[in-house]
């Protein structure tokens, strides 16, 4: 079956520092790969998406792209800020759970002032 | 747009009680709608799938008897957790798919449930 695994957090960094979460997945078919953000208390929101290989998402400065070859989807943000602490999810669509998203297990992001 | 409410966003209440969740779309027709569990620092847990005037598909080891869903709209989804008990206090957390758009799907802002 499908599945998505990130790399295990909590990762803290101080501000203006460099972030990259690995995010590897298993699926069959071509899926969707989305990163969703889900800060404290409340619901989850998409941040970025790729729905083919090499295609990039990007979106309030962080970035991701679609390598079929690796099978990964690593989020990546050049500058990160305190305002970015927050829980983050891999997941993809499209793969054998037709109709449902398979998440991974959320990384942990503290930043420090 | 696509925006989903979820109301309560908190409740506590007694043990043995009944509690209900409300998940609607609010400026789009959902005729899937997801349930989700959290627990404090874990990934969501897919709890159901429920369509629109059918009976919801629930995973596996979810009680359906426990977690009753509704869906008897296009834009209203309900979870009542049944004679609940200290165990079942979590996260709750809903989402809806439109039949168009990028996104596989939009979640609500979730319900923090306390039995005490």
């Amino acid at each position: 079956g499908d599945s998505v695994t990130q790399m295990e957090g909590p990762v803290t960094l101080s501000e203006e520092a460099f972030l990259t979460i690995n995010c590897t997945y298993t699926a069959t078919g071509y899926p969707s790969l989305f990163w969703y953000v889900q800060y404290p208390g409340e619901g989850l929101q998409l941040l970025l998406k790729a729905t083919k290989a090499d295609d990039k998402g990007s979106n309030k400065g962080f970035e991701a792209t679609y390598r079929k070859e690796t099978t990964s989807f690593h989020l990546e943000k050049g500058s990160v800020q305190v305002s970015d602490s927050a829980v983050y999810f891999c997941a993809l669509y499209g793969g054998t759970s037709y109709g449902k998203l398979t998440f991974g297990q959320g990384t942990i992001l503290t930043v420090h002032p | 747009g696509a925006v989903v409410s979820q109301h309560p966003s908190w409740v506590i209440c007694k043990s043995g009680t009944s509690v209900k969740i409300e998940c609607r779309s609010l400026d789009f027709q959902a005729t899937t709608m997801f349930w989700y569990r959290q627990f404090p620092k874990q990934s969501l847990m897919l709890m159901a799938t429920s369509n629109e005037g059918s009976k919801a598909t629930y995973e596996q080891g979810v009680e359906k008897d426990k977690f009753l869903i509704n869906h008897a709209s296009l834009t209203l989804s309900t979870l009542t957790v049944t004679s609940a008990h200290p165990e079942d206090s979590s996260f709750y957390i809903c989402s809806a798919r439109r039949s168009q758009g990028g996104q596989p799907q939009h979640f609500g802002d979730g319900t923090r449930l306390s039995i005490l």
